[in-house]
């Protein structure tokens, strides 16, 4: 298996709404992470998950709150969002070999579509 | 991380090879170049990579220059599924658990019939 599987694909949600996003990997990859990608933006990382413990939070609202269960599942719980917090929600995973290049190659999910009304 | 600079955007014709520049005047001597692409509403998907020497896979080619400051991906025969955002990234091989991957605005190429 060397796929990264999203669920779900599309998510409508209201401000006051609780969701959450799901990742699933099985190529044994200890690193996980959740990018941000507004329309026609780069993808921008969000949280970074090494050995299932927080390694990088890149100063992300309290309104979004990762979880990583265990070594294969990643969620990112949604509360209280904005508008503007619509976008492509990217997860992606690692191997964990520090200083080896190919450390560096990600395997992205194909997105969740997030919409705030 | 070094800079790096692509144009916004480029066209191919579909059959012909796409040559896509990167420069990179920046880099250290320990940074790889890391090429991904992302294709309309997908998730970005990996290419290749290199530190000095030219490298080939079964999806591209990529060639360095020998000062490592600018480097060129190369579609040998693009087709028009490889129509897509193609980004270019330099980074050290991190000695730490932190992996930080930055995208930057990367080369719209699209390819024509």
């Amino acid at each position: 298996d060397t796929e990264v599987t999203q669920t779900p694909k599309h998510l409508v949600m209201g401000m006051t709404n609780k969701k959450s996003l799901k990742c699933e990997q099985h190529m044994g990859h200890r690193a996980m992470y959740w990018y941000k990608q507004k329309a026609k933006k780069p993808p921008e990382l969000m949280f970074v998950y090494s050995y299932e413990k927080l390694s990088i939070n890149e100063s992300v609202p309290s309104r979004f709150s990762p979880e990583c269960p265990n070594s294969s599942l990643l969620n990112l719980h949604l509360h209280a969002l904005q508008p503007e917090d619509s976008a492509l929600y990217l997860c992606a995973s690692s191997q964990e070999r520090q200083g080896i290049p190919g450390a560096n190659v990600l395997t992205f999910g194909a997105g969740s579509r997030l919409t705030v009304l | 991380d070094a800079k790096t600079t692509q144009p916004p955007s480029m066209d191919c014709a579909e059959g012909r090879a796409a040559n896509l520049p990167c420069n990179h005047s920046t880099i250290s001597g320990n940074e790889y170049v890391y090429w991904y692409r992302q294709i309309h509403s997908q998730g970005p998907q990996y290419i290749i990579h290199g530190l000095k020497n030219n490298e080939t896979n079964e999806m591209a080619s990529l060639i360095i220059t020998e000062d490592r400051k600018s480097s060129t991906l190369i579609l040998p025969h693009a087709t028009l599924r490889d129509t897509a955002v193609y980004y270019c990234i330099v980074r050290v091989p991190l000695l730490s658990s932190n992996y930080k991957l930055t995208f930057g605005k990367g080369t719209l190429l699209t390819v024509n019939p």
